[in-house]
């Protein structure tokens, strides 16, 4: 699976939307890219997914670069609820475990 | 909320002692995996069962073991605990579909070891 990195926190004001940056510059060309995130102590989240396209579900959007190096959650109008830690997943499809890193830590203020 | 359903939520136990943690998957799901947090840390894999059968295991000692039942369901042991086995205790059933795995995490048991 392949490392990814992310900045260790970041704040977003409330109502405004929150981007948070993944970088996986060794994703192979079947790794999906998988977004969690895990409000205090609760198990993770899923968020979304993709592998080479935008998606858009009815919690955020995930816009991946062309070369597949980053890509950017977006959280449209962040609420003090989604507050929490924030992990980018490079994912083989033919494994199904996941290698969480370190995570952002995402802090809606308002 | 996901169908996946962990008990007990919280457990302590003395070093030495063994532990038993339960999983129950969300329906259509045939994989279950089990996930280390320590305090601060991200989930660390600890194995995976897929139809019965240990299908992957990460950097844990063998005194972590498992089973996974007919119904997919899921046990965790730990046997001589130690005192840093201490943590959050995460369970996941997936499911590959068409367009990627399709995985759900439990709220996890807390495990404190004295």
């Amino acid at each position: 699976d392949a490392k990814t990195t992310q900045p260790p926190s970041m704040d977003c004001a409330e109502g405004r939307a929150a981007n948070l940056p993944c970088n996986h510059s060794t994703i192979s060309g079947n790794e999906y890219v998988y977004w969690y995130r895990q409000i205090h102590s609760q198990g993770p989240q899923y968020i979304i997914h993709g592998l080479k396209n935008n998606e858009t579900n009815e919690m955020a959007s995930l816009i991946i670069t062309e070369d597949r190096k980053s890509s950017t959650l977006i959280l449209p109008h962040a609420t003090l609820r989604d507050t929490a830690v924030y992990y980018c997943i490079g994912h083989l499809y033919n494994f199904n475990k996941f290698y969480f890193g370190s995570g952002t830590k995402l802090n809606v203020k308002p | 909320e996901t169908g996946v359903t962990q008990s007990p939520t919280h457990l302590i136990k003395t070093r030495g002692q063994q532990v038993t943690l339960r999983c129950s998957s969300q329906s259509g799901h045939n994989t279950v995996s089990w996930y280390q947090q320590a305090l601060g840390q991200g989930p660390q894999f600890i194995f995976q069962y897929y139809r019965e059968e240990e299908n992957g295991r990460g950097n844990f000692p063998p005194r972590f073991s498992g089973l996974q039942f007919p119904n997919y369901s899921s046990e965790l042991n730990v046997n001589a605990l130690e005192l840093d086995d201490s943590a959050l205790y995460l369970c996941a059933s997936s499911s590959r579909t068409g367009s990627g795995t399709e995985a759900f995490f439990g709220q996890g048991t807390r495990l404190t070891v004295v």
